[in-house]
């Protein structure tokens, strides 16, 4: 079972400022097979990013996905007040697992 | 607007049952892969079982035997029954549409469309 490690656990920012995301792989996702969601509290999540590197329908461009192998980035270019939430990734090259989450909150 | 609601959540014994529901608007949940995906205290995020619009089901090892994925067409509706729930079965459970294939007790691929998730809450 491929484990994914989300880093850091919380992200303190600003309106305004940069985030950059780390989702580490324990084996190799083939085919850049990788993923993120948003969760806001209480809601549903909401798929981000796929293949990844590919927005989903209607996601902002501030959001990007990078990395193959084992170490993929989410980056959001100016955090909206709308962008603090969980944060997950989740592979599918070989079954699926998800990340741990990464925190983004308001500093 | 698309849109899924879970309900059926709530508090079960160890070895009790509970039946959790997914009503789907704006999607036919029979013309979909729709999936069952939990969050649990020890585990994190973790697919639980699937059903592909052609009917097939596939689990994980971790619920196989003890759960039963299944849809109503006329409703719209998915359903997961859980039996012989453990303590470790707590979790917020949602329901989502998958993008992907599975085989055996592996599936292979993403959620595209989640609900806001029911809590499954199992005490020993």
């Amino acid at each position: 079972e491929i484990v994914l490690t989300q880093s850091p656990g919380t992200l303190s920012l600003s309106p305004g400022e940069r985030a950059t995301l780390s989702c580490r792989a324990s084996q190799s996702v083939s085919s850049s097979y990788l993923v993120w969601y948003q969760q806001k509290l209480g809601r549903a999540p909401r798929l981000l990013i796929y293949g990844a590197s590919s927005r989903a329908t209607g996601i902002p461009d501030r959001f990007s996905g990078s990395g193959s192998g084992t170490d993929f980035t989410l980056t959001i270019s100016r955090l909206e007040p709308e962008d603090f939430a969980v944060y997950y990734c989740q592979q599918y090259g070989s079954s699926l697992t998800f990340g741990g989450g990464t925190k983004v909150e308001i500093k | 607007e698309v849109q899924l609601v879970e309900s059926g959540g709530g508090l079960s014994q160890s070895g009790g049952s509970l039946r959790l529901s997914c009503t789907a608007s704006g999607l036919t949940v029979s013309s979909n892969y729709m999936s069952w995906v939990r969050h649990t205290p020890g585990k994190g995020l973790e697919w639980v079982s699937v059903i592909y619009s052609g009917g097939s089901t596939y689990y994980a090892d971790s619920v196989k035997g003890r759960f039963t994925i299944s849809r109503d067409i006329s409703k719209n509706t998915l359903y997961l029954q859980m039996n012989s729930l453990r303590a470790e079965d707590t979790a917020v459970c949602y329901c989502a549409r998958f993008v992907g294939h599975c085989v055996s007790s592996s599936c292979y691929g993403y959620f595209d469309l989640w609900g806001r998730g029911t809590l499954v809450t199992v005490s020993s």
